[in-house]
């Protein structure tokens, strides 16, 4: 397995609270993504970066941002939870545009 | 037919048959796509890729088959065991402005034994 990480794995956080959720990895990748997984819509793409200080907005980028201040981590935040951004979160990253992309193990994130 | 609950497209197939699982995509300017796997409680895992200017690849029980013309993708899995049992997703390389990858909405393969 490529060498991608998440953090925390768990969280529950009431609503109106910021949360981070960091992904790191280990093979100098330069691109890489944020997803949400939910019942019914698959994977969708919240954010991606390709290179340091570059990022962009996917299709369900509404309340979140992210930051890429080193080519190894790419943190999401959540700058005041709610309860719809309760989710399944997935970091993923890759060499190139046309290349595969790894995942890492996800952050079930919880808002009460 | 359709998993009441999870929405997703499900197909059932006995152990040792050959499974198909198609995709849609939209973008006839995608030049990349990706077939991926996830196990319960797992993040996605490759199996195979293609490029746009292919029309199938195969790997070791996998094939890929890419109509272009109309935008079709499919995976065909031989002799599928249960281990094959997962939820899979097609993936596009999503060109327009910056490219990013984006993905289907998935299919449930059940492998009775």
């Amino acid at each position: 397995d490529a060498g991608i990480t998440q953090s925390p794995r768990h969280k529950v956080t009431e609503t109106g609270t910021p949360v981070t959720l960091r992904c790191h990895q280990t093979e100098n990748h330069r691109y890489m993504y944020w997803y949400r997984q939910d019942p019914g819509h698959g994977l969708r793409l919240i954010h991606y970066s390709y290179g340091v200080k570059d990022t962009d907005k996917g299709e369900v980028s509404d309340g979140y941002s992210v930051s890429r201040s080193k080519t190894e981590d790419f943190l999401l935040t959540l700058e005041s939870a709610t309860s719809s951004q309760t989710s399944v979160y997935f970091c993923a990253s890759g060499p190139s545009q046309n290349t595969e992309a790894f995942f890492g193990q996800g952050t079930r994130l919880t808002v009460v | 037919g359709e998993s009441v609950g999870l929405h997703l497209p499900t197909l059932s197939v006995q152990e040792g048959d050959n499974s198909i699982i198609n995709c849609a995509y939209s973008n006839s300017a995608s030049d990349y796509f990706i077939w991926y796997k996830q196990e319960s409680g797992k993040g996605p895992q490759f199996i195979i890729d293609i490029r746009s200017n292919m029309d199938k690849r195969q790997g070791q029980r996998v094939t890929v088959l890419l109509n272009k013309t109309v935008k079709h993708l499919s995976l065909q899995i031989a002799a599928t065991q249960p281990g094959d049992s997962a939820v899979y997703f097609c993936a596009e390389n999503r060109q327009g402005g910056s490219e990013k990858l984006v993905f289907g909405k998935g299919t449930k393969l059940t492998v009775n034994p």
